[in-house]
């Protein structure tokens, strides 16, 4: 099984400051890496696919960089929504054995 | 409206059984990759089943042998049968559409609302 580890655990960030969130895998996985949002109670909302392309209806602040084994999801100014817990999930194996990072906290400096 | 809502959670004894439903809405389950995925109290993500468009299924690991994905094209409906349930099964189960950019891309774009399962006596 791929493990993905994310990075920082908790990131604290001022509004309208950049933030740099880290994925890790244990494996190269390509480009084969998504970045997820989940706000509380709600349901995850895809961000990123193939390691850098926005999913339709993602503002250009948030974009994704990196292949192989190390990627960053960056939000270049945040906005008060921004704030939530972002998961990376790597969908190199097929047969699927999808698996998710722990998830990285982004919460208000 | 595209959408997904899912349905058949509730409180079950250990080693018992239940079944999940997820009713979509704006797109074919039947032409689709649809999966389960599931979240703990205060945890992350697990994904758990995926059926295929051709209804070839794909467990992880930790439900192989105790859960059962499936499909109903009439009812547009994603199933879930859960067995042999465990305390560690407790979680919030969230069906999704695996949607595929290209021949490798892809993501879960279309998200339920989750419905809670908890195994306990």
């Amino acid at each position: 099984e791929i493990v993905m580890t994310q990075s920082p655990a908790t990131l604290s960030v001022s509004p309208g400051e950049r933030a740099t969130l880290s994925c890790r895998a244990s494996q190269s996985v390509s480009s084969n890496l998504a970045w997820y949002q989940q706000k509380s109670g709600q349901a995850p909302r895809l961000l990123i696919y193939g390691a850098s392309t926005r999913a339709t209806g993602i503002p250009a602040r948030f974009s994704g960089s990196g292949s192989g084994t190390e990627f960053t999801l960056t939000i270049s100014s945040l906005q008060s929504e921004d704030f939530a817990v972002y998961y990376c999930q790597q969908y190199n194996n097929w047969p699927p054995g999808d698996t998710f990072g722990q998830g990285t906290k982004l919460e208000i400096k | 409206e595209v959408q997904l809502v899912e349905s058949g959670g509730g409180l079950v004894q250990p080693g018992g059984s239940l079944r999940l439903s997820c009713a979509a809405s704006g797109f074919a389950v039947s032409s689709s990759f649809m999966s389960w995925v599931r979240q703990a109290p205060g945890k992350g993500l697990e994904w758990v089943s995926i059926i295929y468009p051709g209804g070839t299924t794909y467990s992880a690991d930790s439900v192989n042998g105790r859960f059962t994905i499936s499909r109903d094209k009439t009812k547009n409906t994603l199933y879930l049968q859960m067995n042999s349930l465990r305390a560690e099964d407790t979680a919030l189960y969230y069906c999704a559409r695996t949607y595929f950019y290209d021949s490798r891309t892809r993501g879960f774009d279309i998200w339920g609302q989750g419905t809670m399962v908890t195994v306990s006596s």
